[in-house]
């Protein structure tokens, strides 16, 4: 059973273009998370989303950043005309269900803005 | 609002014991540890809802205050394999975000 999926693994992008990083949940899996990891620093909660449906977003950024899930395919954090401060590692991380359970991570997108 | 993690860091020798606490100043539902090697991804370890009960994964076990809101991870016995950086990840109701603390990072040496 493959695990959750996170590409590209590492993205440069120059100041003000998009940046998408995707993520296929595990199999079977129907609810994904998204966090923000600078150097050295914690796991920040940015947004959780079922199949279509946006959960909670209290932790995305008000502009420029924007999730989704779809029906089909995987799950995509977009972020429009990068700045510097956006550079870090997104991790995604799946759960078959709600109520309280085991997040299974990927191995992260590291993000670096010139 | 993020639980708080102490300390921040720790050096162990091989064999020796920590214990790594979690604090949070709300009510919580369930406290959640993973434990994250360099430029890896988070593993899970373990969960503990209210209750207090006292989980246990090989030589690393922890227990959850529910009056205190503390949680502790107890390393006994540390091995090399152990060094990383730990997280505790709070839920404030079952099927919530799960925020976590700053991390507190681990080393073993031999």
């Amino acid at each position: 059973n493959a695990g959750v999926m996170q590409n590209p693994r590492h993205l440069v992008r120059r100041r003000g273009q998009e940046a998408r990083l995707r993520c296929s949940p595990m199999k079977g899996h129907s609810h994904v998370y998204w966090y923000r990891q600078l150097p050295e620093e914690g796991l920040k909660f940015m947004v959780y989303l079922q199949k279509e449906n946006i959960i909670d977003e209290s932790g995305m950024p008000k502009e420029r950043f924007s999730a989704e899930f779809p029906k089909e395919g995987p799950s995509i954090l977009r972020i429009q005309q990068v700045v510097r401060g956006d550079s870090a590692a997104y991790f995604c991380a799946s759960s078959p269900s709600t109520g309280t359970g085991e997040l299974f991570f990927g191995e992260g997108s590291r993000l670096t803005v010139l | 609002q993020q639980p708080v993690q102490s300390p921040q860091a720790v050096i162990l020798r091989e064999g020796e014991d920590a214990v790594i606490n979690c604090s949070s100043s709300k009510a919580l539902y369930s406290v959640h540890w993973y434990r994250q090697k360099h430029g890896e991804a988070p593993v899970f370890l373990m969960i503990l809802l209210k209750g207090g009960e006292q989980k246990g994964h090989d030589k690393i076990s922890a227990s959850f205050n529910e009056k205190k809101q503390q949680s502790s991870l107890y390393l006994t016995a540390s091995q090399l394999s152990y060094s990383g950086t730990y997280f505790c990840g709070t839920e404030k109701a079952a099927g919530n975000k799960l925020t976590f603390g700053g991390g507190t990072r681990v080393l073993v040496k031999p």
